[in-house]
């Protein structure tokens, strides 16, 4: 079974931390997908990644194929980030998403 | 923004009563798709369509009922509403071609059934 895990649940930083978020997920998953969600707010695509590592702004992300590992990094935190993020692989030919139970990310000033 | 739209945002409604919730788009995307919020559960996937007429099932369709008559409409029908359905409904779309797979989200339906 195709599976996606994420840690940690729950994290709580100080505003200008280097934040680490984590995903591994299981064969048959070849493309990973980060998604944010702000408290009450809709669901945002932040990268999609197959190999490699791609940059936005204050947000990495990087991807592991052969450790079946992602990380999203979020540099110089800010109270803003606070949301939770989501990762979730794809694979197969109708483009279904397996998804992550997301991490919670609170950033106090 | 990829053009989605949910309606109602926020519906109430009581036990054994239908409910329909739509899910527009207006890029013509062939693939669509119906997820469900819980918490501890994260996005669950219910039914998906990949064209006109063309739907499947996912992960959690059962007591759910999807149609897509046209392109721009997804219709998610919930034919004997119970409380186990009260949750967050999100629209997705896939855009194809270069960035294969990436899905767009509308932005949510929040259901409470009583």
């Amino acid at each position: 079974k195709n599976e996606v895990e994420q840690s940690p649940q729950n994290l709580t930083a100080q505003e200008g931390e280097f934040i680490t978020i984590n995903c591994s997920y299981s064969v048959g998953i070849s493309a990973l997908h980060w998604l944010q969600q702000h408290p009450g707010g809709g669901i945002v695509s932040l990268f999609m990644l197959s190999s490699g590592k791609k940059k936005h702004g204050r947000l990495i992300a990087t991807i592991n194929i052969q450790e079946k590992h992602s990380s999203l990094h979020i540099t110089a935190s800010h109270p803003r980030d606070s949301a939770v993020y989501i990762c979730a692989g794809g694979g197969g030919s109708q483009g279904n998403l397996i998804f992550g139970k997301g991490t919670k990310l609170s950033v106090k000033p | 923004d990829a053009g989605i739209t949910q309606s109602p945002r926020h519906k109430v409604t009581e036990t054994g009563t239908p409910v329909t919730l739509r899910c527009h788009q207006t890029e013509n995307h062939r693939y669509m798709y119906w997820y469900r919020q819980d918490p501890g559960h994260g996005l669950r996937l219910i039914h998906y369509s990949y064209g006109v007429k063309d739907t499947d099932k996912g992960e959690v369709s059962d007591g759910y009922s999807v149609s897509r008559s046209k392109t721009e409409d997804f219709l998610l029908t919930l034919e004997s509403a119970t409380s186990s359905q009260t949750s967050v409904y999100f629209c997705a779309i896939r855009r194809t071609g270069e960035v294969y797979n990436e899905q767009f989200f509308g932005p949510g339906t929040r259901l409470t059934v009583l």
